[in-house]
């Protein structure tokens, strides 16, 4: 029973382009999400979040989209760089009260 | 200010033997979460604790796994009788509190591998 989804296994971008990631949950009670970037041998590391009260959150590079209708939200990189080549986790905390719940993850690769 | 710190970052056990996996919260920290990532899966939580308590174990294996953090020192994940199943990255988090902003930080994980 995955509560968060990530359809697309792998990505790949040309370097300067827009990188768009996507997510989808199901639990409607989800109201903050998380995205995470991780490396090869390295811990996860925190992206950028947000909250449902928003549908938009930006930082830098990094955009993050929600659509709550459609239980959908997006990861929009832009331009892509090649340091940007990892696997991306979507990932919402369950009610804020312990476990994050994480989708399988896309691993972004960015072309030079 | 170090991070989330975890050893070893890489354990090698044979079949039946027990593994202990070490977790170091950041400073300031006294919530610390296990995740465990099957190859080709995302992580998965295992446990959620805090000093001397476990406050949700519901992702954990019902048998040969226990987590524990105790007052003094890290918290540690302890698989007994280990079987090929349990090969995996395991990864520690911890957070300074609850909230609608919390975050979740993660160490660099130990690489579990049974053979």
């Amino acid at each position: 029973d995955q509560q968060v989804k990530q359809n697309s296994p792998s990505l790949s971008v040309q370097e300067g382009r827009i990188s768009i990631l996507n997510c989808d949950y199901t639990n409607s009670m989800f109201d903050y999400f998380l995205w995470y970037k991780k490396y090869p041998a390295e811990g996860p590391t925190f992206l950028i979040s947000i909250s449902s009260i928003k549908d938009k959150n930006e930082d830098g590079r990094f955009t993050v989209f929600l659509n709550k209708s459609a239980k959908h939200l997006s990861l929009h990189i832009v331009p892509s760089q090649p340091g940007d080549s990892a696997v991306y986790f979507c990932a919402s905390p369950n009610n804020r009260d312990d476990k994050i719940i994480f989708g399988k993850g896309t691993r972004l690769h960015i072309l030079p | 200010n170090a991070g989330v710190m975890q050893n070893p970052r890489h354990l090698v056990r044979r079949r039946g033997q027990e593994a202990r996996l070490r977790c170091s919260p950041m400073k300031g920290h006294s919530h610390v979460y296990w995740y465990r990532q099957l190859p080709e899966e995302g992580l998965k939580f295992m446990v959620y604790l805090q000093k001397e308590n476990i406050i949700d174990e519901s992702g954990m294996p019902k048998e040969r796994f226990s987590a524990e953090f105790p007052k003094e020192g890290p918290s540690i994940l302890r698989i007994q009788q280990v079987v090929r199943g349990d090969s995996a990255a395991y990864f520690c988090a911890s957070s300074p509190r609850l909230g609608p902003d919390y975050e979740q930080y993660f160490g660099p994980g130990t690489r579990l591998t049974v053979t």
